[in-house]
């Protein structure tokens, strides 16, 4: 159980553009999803919380109108790198924990290569 | 508030055991410990949730001490398919985000 997709798994885009991840919990509702970025050899970042029928909570230094996240259901939240540029080159990753089931750790999905030429 | 790990990196031969450490200014609600490869997401490894706890699954568990804060994943035996990189998350008291520590990369040769 807990089956966290993610797509796509890898993205080029040309800079300037935007590019769309989609992150669905298949088998839980999730009232609640986190969007994590990975840099080489770094830990995961904490981009945003992102909540099910109202806005997202950003973290420090995270453009919110750069990263759009919509969690229109509850099952899918889908993040928006817009005006993407190399610098938001990296491995972006979704998160999502079954509501009420404190004894599960967070499920990821794949994860996402973005690579902005 | 980022958790702090220790070691950053550790060389084990086959069979070796290790410990990975992991502690956090901030009073914790859970710890949780993940196992990345390199290219792929992070795999859920286990969850303590009270202080004291202990858990395994076959040759790797994990130890929580909530009053100093510390939980540390204990490595036994080791394979091969150990080697990647683990990163212990914090929880803090409600629905707060899991926030990763640096990770720690192991390396585990024949």
């Amino acid at each position: 159980g807990a089956v966290v997709s993610q797509h796509p798994s890898w993205v080029i885009c040309k800079s300037g553009t935007s590019v769309k991840i989609e992150c669905r919990s298949l088998d839980f509702q999730a009232t609640t999803m986190f969007w994590y970025r990975q840099f080489p050899k770094q830990s995961l970042m904490l981009m945003a919380t992102s909540n099910e029928g109202s806005k997202a909570t950003y973290e420090q230094g995270v453009e919110k109108d750069k990263f759009l996240i919509n969690h229109a259901s509850l099952t899918l939240s889908t993040l928006t790198v817009t005006s993407a540029h190399p610098e938001d080159s990296s491995f972006y990753i979704c998160s999502a924990r079954p509501t009420g089931t404190g004894n599960y750790g967070y499920t990821f999905g794949s994860g996402t290569r973005l690579t902005v030429v | 508030q980022q958790p702090v790990q220790s070691p950053q990196a550790v060389i084990l031969r086959e069979g070796e055991d290790a410990v990975i450490n992991c502690s956090s200014s901030k009073a914790l609600y859970s710890v949780h410990w993940y196992r990345q490869k390199h290219g792929e997401a992070p795999v859920f490894l286990m969850i303590l949730l009270k202080g004291g706890e202990q858990k395994g699954h076959e040759k790797i568990s994990a130890s929580f001490n909530e009053k100093k804060q510390q939980s540390s994943l204990y490595l036994t035996a080791s394979q091969l398919s150990y080697s990647g990189t683990y990163f212990c998350g914090t929880v803090g008291s409600g629905n707060t985000p899991l926030v990763f520590g640096k990770g720690t990369r192991l390396s585990v040769i024949a």
